[in-house]
């Protein structure tokens, strides 16, 4: 079985500026895609990012990145140019490949973008 | 296209009582799971279908049924509703093969036992 820890249930940020969410995870299996999911308050969700374990390069969607470090079972995201539209809850998840396309979610981390 | 639908948005339940949440995608999506999302839990896996006829327990499928009879439709029946089955439920699908990591969810569903 596989877990994902996120290690900070809250964080704030003020607009424009930078923030990382962190998320660790851990499995024995060796190929495996990694999410990162925000739910706003309509609480629909919301794909932002992924990572597909055998890619070294880190994804990237115009203000989202990741550090994906696959020995460290890290996977961070990077907000750059907070907005106030990123206020969120914001979910790691983990999804073994091949499988049966089923997510283990982290805890979630709520983000506050202030102005 | 619709995408993945929910039936209902929000619904009361006594305990003991019984009902079905509904769940229909028009993707002709082969996976379909079901998940609930508790406060500080993140979202856990309750039941999943790889296709018709076929489904499979998740990590918390206590108190739930599901049953696959289509490809469209995956209900989520709670047989004897009870407090802790208070949670939103969401429900997800996508393709098998190429593009089964992107997942389709529907609006969710908020229930409440009292």
């Amino acid at each position: 079985a596989q877990t994902v820890t996120q290690s900070q249930p809250e964080m704030s940020v003020q607009e424009a500026e930078t923030v990382t969410l962190s998320c660790t995870y851990d499995t024995s299996e060796n190929n495996y895609y990694l999410f990162w999911y925000k739910q706003p308050p309509s609480r629909q969700m919301i794909l932002v990012i992924r990572q597909e374990a055998y890619k070294q390069q880190n994804a990237t969607e115009n203000r989202f990145s990741v550090n994906f470090q696959k020995a460290a079972k890290s996977f961070s995201l990077k907000i750059s140019d907070s907005q106030l539209g990123d206020t969120a809850m914001y979910f790691c998840a983990f999804m073994k490949n091949p499988g049966y396309s089923t997510l283990t979610f982290g805890k979630g981390t709520m983000l506050l973008v202030s102005p | 296209n619709a995408g993945v639908t929910q039936t209902p948005k929000f619904q009361v339940l006594k305990t003991g009582q019984s009902m079905t949440l509904q769940c229909a995608q028009d993707m002709n999506h082969e996976y379909m799971s079901w998940y609930r999302q508790d406060p500080g839990m993140g979202l856990r896996l309750i039941h999943y279908s790889v296709g018709a006829g076929i489904t499979d327990q998740g990590e918390v499928p206590n108190g739930y049924n599901v049953s696959r009879s289509t490809t469209e439709d995956f209900p989520l029946r709670l047989l004897s509703a009870a407090p802790s089955q208070t949670s939103v439920y969401f429900c997800a699908s996508s393709y098998s093969g190429a593009g089964a990591n992107v997942l389709t969810f529907g609006a969710g569903s908020r229930l409440t036992v009292l």
